[in-house]
């Protein structure tokens, strides 16, 4: 089955401590996408990447690490710097112009 | 930065009515999609729109696109409880790399 997988569904981080999301597709896509989602709003743009070992910062990359060793894979790094990391994030996929791919999402909870 | 405005931020209807959700652009629009979202769960693709003047139809619902007034509107025909959720428009910019979305209507439909 084609898809796109994230892991680990919850996630409780605390304080000062680096964690990191997994986002893996299996979809042949090139292009990968991560969000933050805060309860009542809608997605803002974090890191994409467009080509393997290429990615660029979205909107609100301060604090957020990403890297894309494989076509497959872009985790996200949410590290100590974020002083607000806590929300559900969310990874996408897309080839060409068509619509992105969406995983169940992860959600991070600051302890 | 490309915004999305969408309208209204929630929506309580009666099972059986019919509703409409707009989504409004501060730019040029290059693509727009249309997502539904169940609470902590992944966005479903719903609609694409490219053209202006195009309409597409899924089930119940229609999306169309009017690119002069650079809006979109999604309307939901009969709407029934399995309609409820969180509907979001996202948009593409001019270079096709990054995607925008829209703060979201959450949508309600009493039995």
């Amino acid at each position: 089955d084609g898809g796109i997988t994230q892991s680990p569904k919850y996630l409780f981080r605390k304080e000062g401590q680096n964690v990191t999301l997994s986002c893996e597709q299996n979809l042949n896509h090139d292009a990968m996408y991560w969000y933050r989602q805060d309860p009542g709003q809608g997605l803002r743009l974090i890191y994409y990447s467009q080509i393997v070992n290429d990615f660029q910062k979205g909107d609100i990359a301060e604090g957020y690490s990403v890297s894309r060793e494989k076509k497959e894979s872009f985790p996200l790094t949410v590290t100590s710097a974020q002083k607000n990391p806590t929300a559900f994030y969310l990874c996408a996929s897309r080839t060409g112009g068509n619509e992105q791919f969406f995983g169940p999402g992860t959600r991070l909870t600051v302890l | 930065s490309q915004e999305l405005e969408q309208s209204p931020q929630s929506l309580i209807v009666q099972e059986g009515k019919n509703l409409t959700i707009n989504c409004t652009s501060s730019k040029t629009l290059y693509g727009l999609y249309w997502y539904k979202q169940k609470y902590g769960e992944g966005l479903i693709f719903l609609m694409m729109l490219q053209k202006g003047g195009e309409e597409k139809s899924h089930e119940k619902i229609t999306a169309k696109l009017d690119e002069k007034k650079q809006q979109s509107s999604l309307h939901i025909t009969a709407s029934q409880p399995s309609h409820a959720g969180i509907y979001l428009c996202g948009a593409d910019t001019a270079d096709f790399n990054k995607f925008y979305f829209g703060s979201g209507t959450k949508l309600n439909v009493k039995p």
